[in-house]
């Protein structure tokens, strides 16, 4: 079993539709919650991160993060073509070992169509 | 613009080759990474480097090797690569680790280099 799921899509929805991306893991250890977005040809941007269990908002972008079920999701409101891009889930976690490594889903790509 | 800047951006080499990657970081951090990226696989941790010590060697061949002369700059080099070795190598960057323990905090990432082996 990997340690991160993610479905990697590919994703299509019509301008100002809802986005709506989730990724399962297995290690309950994991803390820290983030996702990265990443456009053609580029390397990954820090979207959003979150903390332990909760909801985040930053304009558009909804994260949730549910512990108990292993699993997180990444929302976006009002899609928009500029949207388009890959978005990969990654999750660390805090320990007093030298555990400072990410460990990523394979990304979901996500067309917004126009 | 993420201050952390890789060159070249593309690269095809043949197998018998020598070529290095560099990159170089302008957000004053204290760890930098080397990541391989291959299609509709999760990104793949290579080495780490804290205070220019190398902390993390993840099972790499030894056909890539790294080399971090100051907290600025990290080299990857390349010899004798395999056409499979073909991927986009990603520099990263983060705070330093204190006392071994990770803060939480993330990691900010370069454009990567595009690696072609013929």
């Amino acid at each position: 079993q990997k340690e991160v799921e993610q479905d990697p899509g590919p994703l299509s929805v019509p301008e100002g539709a809802i986005v709506s991306l989730n990724c399962t893991y297995s290690n309950s250890a994991f803390q820290y919650f983030m996702w990265y977005r990443q456009y053609s040809r580029k390397g990954p941007e820090l979207l959003m991160y979150t903390y332990s269990s909760g909801n985040k908002e930053d304009g558009r972008f909804t994260a949730q993060v549910d512990k108990s079920s292993k699993y997180i999701s990444l929302f976006i409101r009002d899609s928009q073509p500029s949207d388009s891009a890959t978005y990969l889930c990654a999750m660390s976690a805090e320990t007093p070992f030298n555990d400072y490594k990410l460990s990523f889903g394979a990304g979901t790509t996500v067309t917004v169509r126009a | 613009e993420t201050g952390v800047t890789q060159t070249p951006r593309h690269l095809v080499m043949g197998m018998t080759n020598k070529k290095s990657l560099k990159c170089e970081q302008h957000l004053g951090h204290n760890a930098m990474y080397w990541y391989k990226q291959s299609a509709k696989k999760p990104l793949e941790l290579m080495f780490v480097y804290n205070f220019k010590e190398q902390t993390e060697n993840n099972s790499v061949p030894s056909r890539f090797s790294p080399e971090c002369p100051n907290s600025s700059h990290l080299f990857l080099h390349l010899h004798t690569l395999q056409p499979e070795d073909s991927a986009l190598y990603l520099c990263a960057s983060s705070p330093a680790f204190v006392d071994r323990i990770y803060s939480g905090n993330t990691i900010y990432f370069g454009e990567g280099s595009w690696l072609t082996v013929v």
